[in-house]
């Protein structure tokens, strides 16, 4: 089947706009993670859903970062009053939903962000 | 502090020699341990997992890592390498019961014709 989906795969944003980055899950996966790579580095989290109920985002950097995932499928990252620093690509993943921890995430290609 | 570190930024071997990439972690409890791998423009794919039970295991491509308790370190490796196995590689740690994946910093490996 297909896996995990991200659009748009690139955007250039200028300073102070605002950005909507959208996840297409595997279908029928539960869990739903939202991640920041900045250039040379790891995957950094940033979220996680369970179905639509965001149960963790204790990763997001500032109250400028907002992610829904209204009807626990699609969710779309938002990020208001764009910084440069906030220049990274954002990887989107999904699990199945089993137990914590050790369950397997399956990626999606990622947006790459770039703030002028 | 709690970390996944991969000491080597950059490696570079020839086609048909062995590698190892390393990866060390400094979590409380055994974690459970993937390697991912990612070309320029794709995602993080999967190649291995440990969770329990025999400490060498197999993974895709060709790959397979050893989990080492006494040294935290869950080292890939791989005998023979290819030149489409150029990409970067990443250790990731889960924790019991905490959703969220730990990734150590990537190793880039190139690989000479």
């Amino acid at each position: 089947g297909a896996g995990v989906s991200q659009s748009p795969r690139y955007k250039v944003a200028k300073r102070g706009q605002d950005v909507a980055l959208r996840c297409d899950p595997i279908s029928g996966h539960v869990s739903l993670f939202w991640y920041q790579q900045a250039l040379g580095q790891g995957p950094e989290f940033l979220t996680y859903f369970q179905n639509e109920a965001q149960l963790d985002k204790s990763g997001l950097p500032s109250d400028r970062f907002f992610a829904e995932r209204p009807e626990g499928s699609v969710s779309t990252l938002k990020i208001q009053r764009t910084q440069q620093e906030d220049s990274a690509v954002y990887l989107c993943a999904s699990s199945l939903g089993g137990q914590p921890g050790r369950e397997t995430q399956y990626f999606g290609p990622g947006t790459r962000l770039l703030v002028l | 502090a709690q970390s996944v570190t991969q000491p080597d930024i950059h490696i570079t071997v020839s086609e048909g020699a062995s590698l190892e990439l390393r990866c060390n972690y400094s979590y409380g409890a055994t974690p459970y341990l993937f390697w991912y791998v990612q070309s320029p423009g794709q995602g993080l794919q999967l190649l291995l997992k440990y969770f329990s039970g025999d400490t060498l295991v197999q993974g895709i491509k060709g790959f397979e890592a050893e989990f080492k308790r006494s040294q935290s370190s869950f080292n890939l490796r791989k005998p023979s390498v290819h030149w489409s196995d150029a990409a970067e590689y990443f250790c990731a740690v889960g924790l019991y019961n905490f959703n969220k994946f730990y990734f150590g910093s990537g190793t880039k490996l190139n690989v000479k014709p």
